[in-house]
């Protein structure tokens, strides 16, 4: 059964970088059936999709955050990452993970991880 | 604000059937498909409906989408308590390069 974890700091400052990690487990990363994306979602709001990796290295963002977000992806590890500069409170949120599934639920994020909570304070 | 619109609130006593809207527009809902996500408290998210109207494996036959045009529905029918969750909308939308974009959730209370 395929599992999600993320994994990080829980507190970064203001001004710095928002570093995760999702560890696939029970399955292969690398699979052509699927993307691998990040969702946030802010204390006591709605989730925000950041954005998706192929296995390949293929990515797409949110627009409204195109400018501060890397993903990549090491299959090596079964792992994917996500890097976002220069956070500011605004960026406080439980961040997931996600598998994307592109053929059997036709794009749908089918499995998710448990969520990791990131806090920006000083 | 959200780029597909949920009504903050909805409630139904066991039993009941009760619907859910999610409203987009021609970039969003009304040229891709719509999927639905069941959020129990403290949890994560869980896909709930799939391609406007399918169901994952062993999600119960109660919930059912549909879509017409630039709007979906989620109902759920034989309303029990364990449905009490947050209920989200999503769907690709064609505008600026491409994006996923969520409704704002729907609190559900199973009073």
């Amino acid at each position: 059964q395929l599992q999600l974890q993320e994994s990080g700091p829980g507190l970064v400052k203001p001004s710095e970088t928002l570093s995760l990690t999702c560890t696939v487990s029970g399955g292969s990363i690398s699979s052509s059936s699927y993307y691998w994306g990040w969702i946030r979602q802010p204390p006591g709001k709605g989730l925000e999709w950041i954005g998706s990796i192929y296995y390949s290295g293929s990515t797409y963002y949110n627009p409204s955050l195109k400018s501060r977000v890397t993903i990549s992806v090491d299959t090596s590890k079964n792992q994917f990452s996500l890097k976002l500069s220069s956070v500011t409170a605004a960026d406080t949120a439980v961040y997931y993970c996600a598998r994307l599934d592109i053929v059997a639920t036709n794009d749908a994020f089918d499995i998710w991880g448990q969520g990791t909570m990131v806090t920006v304070s000083s | 604000q959200s780029v597909l619109t949920q009504p903050p609130s909805a409630s139904g006593t066991p039993g009941q059937r009760v619907t859910i809207s999610c409203s987009g527009s021609s970039s969003n809902i009304g040229s891709n498909t719509v999927n639905w996500y069941q959020q129990l408290p403290g949890t994560a998210p869980k896909l709930l409906i799939y391609s406007n109207n399918q169901r994952p494996s062993g999600v119960p036959d109660r919930f059912s989408g549909s879509k017409s045009g630039t709007s979906a529905s989620l109902a759920i029918s034989g309303l029990q308590s364990e449905d009490e969750a947050d209920y989200y909308c999503a769907a690709w939308d064609d505008s600026l390069n491409g994006s996923w974009v969520f409704g704002g959730g729907t609190k559900l209370t199973v009073l």
